[in-house]
């Protein structure tokens, strides 16, 4: 089955680029996506990517997808204090049991 | 309600007691998923539902535990002879269906086993 690694913490200033990585085993994965967990906070989808794209932009954030080395990150351009975290990255098939696997989470904490 | 609506938010309970969580997807969402998440994981996979039948229920970790959703809204997750180690937060979600990519998760519940 799909296993999603992911590094636990990351500490960046604030208004320096986030980079969180992501790695993951199962090529089958169609879909690759990025949630965000707040304290107290339920699970917010931040973006996805389809496997055949090599990269995403949206606003701040840009994900770049490498599926050769099933390689997968999230980049936080301008980190606001707002941007305090955990992020998930998870992976789930384009099929009628699309269970979505999610990584242990990277907690991003922003210094001033 | 516009989210995903779980209930109770909070349940302590005594071991070995019986429990129902209770989650109300977006209307109109056919797909349903159950996850727990223990503290400092991410959310495990339990049971996914696609209308009232469960698609597949491979994460459920043992017989104790089911789960249900006889008209294809509203699903209740049942743990039976509550166990310590099954203290966590339990997340439902919902999703348009077969397809579409969102996901989107209620607040959860946290059940603690005392």
């Amino acid at each position: 089955g799909e296993d999603v690694e992911q590094s636990l913490f990351l500490s960046v200033r604030e208004g320096d680029s986030s980079v969180i990585n992501c790695t993951y085993t199962d090529s089958s994965s169609t879909y690759l996506y990025w949630y965000k967990q707040e304290p107290g906070a339920g699970l917010q989808l931040l973006t996805y990517i389809f496997s055949n794209m090599d990269m995403k932009q949206d606003q701040r954030l840009t994900v770049l997808l490498n599926k050769k080395d099933k390689h997968l990150s999230l980049r936080i351009a301008d980190t606001q204090t707002g941007d305090s975290a955990i992020y998930f990255c998870a992976g789930g098939e384009y099929s009628s049991a699309s269970k979505i696997i999610f990584g242990s989470g990277t907690r991003l904490s922003i210094r001033p | 309600g516009a989210g995903v609506s779980q209930t109770p938010s909070n349940k302590v309970t005594e071991k070995g007691k019986y429990v129902e969580l209770r989650c109300d997807p977006i209307s109109g969402h056919t797909a349903l998923y159950w996850y727990r998440q223990s503290l400092g994981q991410g959310p495990e996979f339990l049971i996914y539902f696609q209308g009232t039948g469960a698609a597949d229920d491979s994460g459920l970790p043992n017989d104790r535990f089911f789960a249900v959703r006889p008209e294809g809204s509203v699903s209740t997750l049942k743990i039976q002879r509550t166990e310590r180690g099954d203290s966590a937060v339990y997340l439902c979600a919902s999703s348009p269906g077969t397809g579409k990519t969102e996901a989107f998760f209620g607040q959860g519940t946290r059940l603690t086993v005392v």
